[in-house]
């Protein structure tokens, strides 16, 4: 079955600090891994998407990294901001015929405080 | 540009009452989606329309019907709604089946 997991399910940070989250997944065949944003009461807005043959894209103080030989992506936030308080969702996009297929993760709630 | 806009924000309706959410884009996207999301599960797939004039279903289409009404616009009726249907519905579109997916805010209904 496709399956994304994302680690951890919240994460607790001071505003100024790093962090990373990671993101799981079975799904095959693989077309692109997608990391979206979604604030609380609103819809999901896309920070990143990458091909299998994207190792890493930046969008600003967030950084995408994958792995496609183990299936593991990571989201490196720098220097977070009382802004970046959000769920941070994994998407995998299936390969189909004609239309792709994304699989969600559950996603990280990530609270930033000061 | 208002990218996806959805009407209504909020619903709250008995069980067997029907209703229609409405879900319309303004990038000249061929391709419109509908999802529901729930406590502790990732968005679902519900129905989508892949280009003007047709319509598939998704992960979870029991007990809802969509109609791809004209290229800007994609509906989703709920015929006889049932308790489980509570949920919040995001919209989405695309340019095409494989691109970036823009969401709308969202409705939140609540099935008693």
């Amino acid at each position: 079955k496709n399956q994304v997991e994302q680690s951890p399910q919240s994460l607790i940070i001071l505003e100024g600090k790093n962090c990373t989250l990671q993101c799981n997944y079975t799904v095959s065949p693989f077309s692109n891994l997608r990391w979206y944003k979604q604030d609380t009461g609103r819809g999901p807005v896309s920070l990143t998407i990458m091909t299998f043959s994207e190792n890493t894209k930046s969008n600003g103080r967030y950084t995408a990294t994958l792995d496609a030989d183990t299936k593991q992506s990571s989201l490196h936030i720098t220097a977070s901001q009382l802004s970046d308080s959000a769920s941070y969702i994994c998407v995998v996009s299936l390969l189909t015929g004609t239309a792709s297929k994304l699989t969600f993760g559950t996603g990280t709630r990530l609270q930033v405080t000061l | 540009n208002a990218g996806v806009t959805q009407t209504p924000k909020f619903q709250v309706l008995k069980t067997g009452q029907s209703m229609t959410l409405q879900c319309a884009q303004d990038m000249n996207h061929n391709s419109m989606y509908w999802y529901r999301q729930d406590p502790g599960m990732g968005l679902r797939l519900i129905y989508y329309s892949a280009s003007e004039g047709t319509t598939d279903k998704g992960e979870v289409p029991n007990g809802y019907n969509v109609s791809r009404l004209n290229k800007r616009e994609f509906s989703l009726r709920l015929e006889s709604a049932a308790p489980s249907q509570t949920s919040v519905y995001f919209c989405a579109s695309s340019e095409g089946p494989y691109n970036e997916q823009f969401f709308g805010p969202g409705t939140r209904l609540t099935v008693l």
